[in-house]
């Protein structure tokens, strides 16, 4: 049984690009949320997404969106990279039918210079 | 602004003791309550779910929750040196909606 996978593992951007990252779902589950961690800190939700719309979003701006597609994988995009997007991106998933456990995948650490 | 509090710690143990880690929060519309485990660099690995007021018992971990007192906490018996990581403690609102995380405890079990 698959668990939640996310590439790429690590990336390096420059202020101002933009960057894509993705998330493929534990089998059976089909709601992916993401989530920022920061250095120390515990992870920040971001966004979720559910039958390929965004269901519920945090207090992240709008730099910051995703899709989901018919087979429940998920992109999250940032754009106009700073220097404080430099983080841990963390992607969630569960099952609507099956309770509101989230199981993280390994994540995608992100370096802004 | 909903919120989850967790000492940062670090807490330190001798191994075989019990690790107590707690957690407070401040909406009392909380619905569901999990534990998570972090190892340096790793992502978060689910430790425990918890629901209703009471204890829940998984091998070496017991999950406690007071949702009078708006408390959840988690013990480690038995605490071995491969249990020192972050914990984290998070509350979800709403079914099947986001986590709201706490900052996160560090354990460290000495040999």
């Amino acid at each position: 049984d698959a668990g939640v996978t996310q590439s790429p593992t690590h990336l390096i951007k420059t202020r101002g690009q933009q960057v894509t990252l993705r998330c493929s779902p534990k089998s059976g589950h089909d709601t992916v949320s993401w989530y920022q961690q920061a250095l120390g800190q515990g992870p920040q939700f971001i966004f979720q997404y559910y039958e390929e719309e965004e269901r519920q979003r945090g207090n992240f701006p709008d730099r910051f969106s995703g899709h989901q597609f018919p087979n429940y994988s998920s992109e999250l995009n940032v754009n106009a990279l700073l220097l404080g997007d430099s983080a841990l991106y963390l992607c969630a998933s569960s099952s609507s039918g099956r309770g509101d456990t989230q199981y993280f995948g390994p994540g995608t650490r992100l370096t802004v210079l | 602004q909903k919120e989850v509090e967790q000492n940062s710690g670090p807490l330190s143990v001798p191994e075989g003791a019990i690790a107590s880690l707690n957690c407070t929060y401040s909406d009392r519309v909380s619905q569901s309550f999990f534990w998570y485990r972090q190892y340096s660099g790793k992502s978060p690995e689910l430790i425990m779910s918890i629901y209703s007021n009471g204890d829940k018992e998984d091998g070496r971990f017991t999950a406690q929750l007071n949702k009078a007192s708006q408390y959840v906490s988690l013990l480690i018996r038995d605490s071995q040196p491969s249990d020192s990581a972050t914990y984290l403690c998070a509350v979800n609102y709403n079914q099947g909606g986001k986590l709201i995380f706490g900052q996160g405890t560090e354990l460290s079990v000495k040999p």
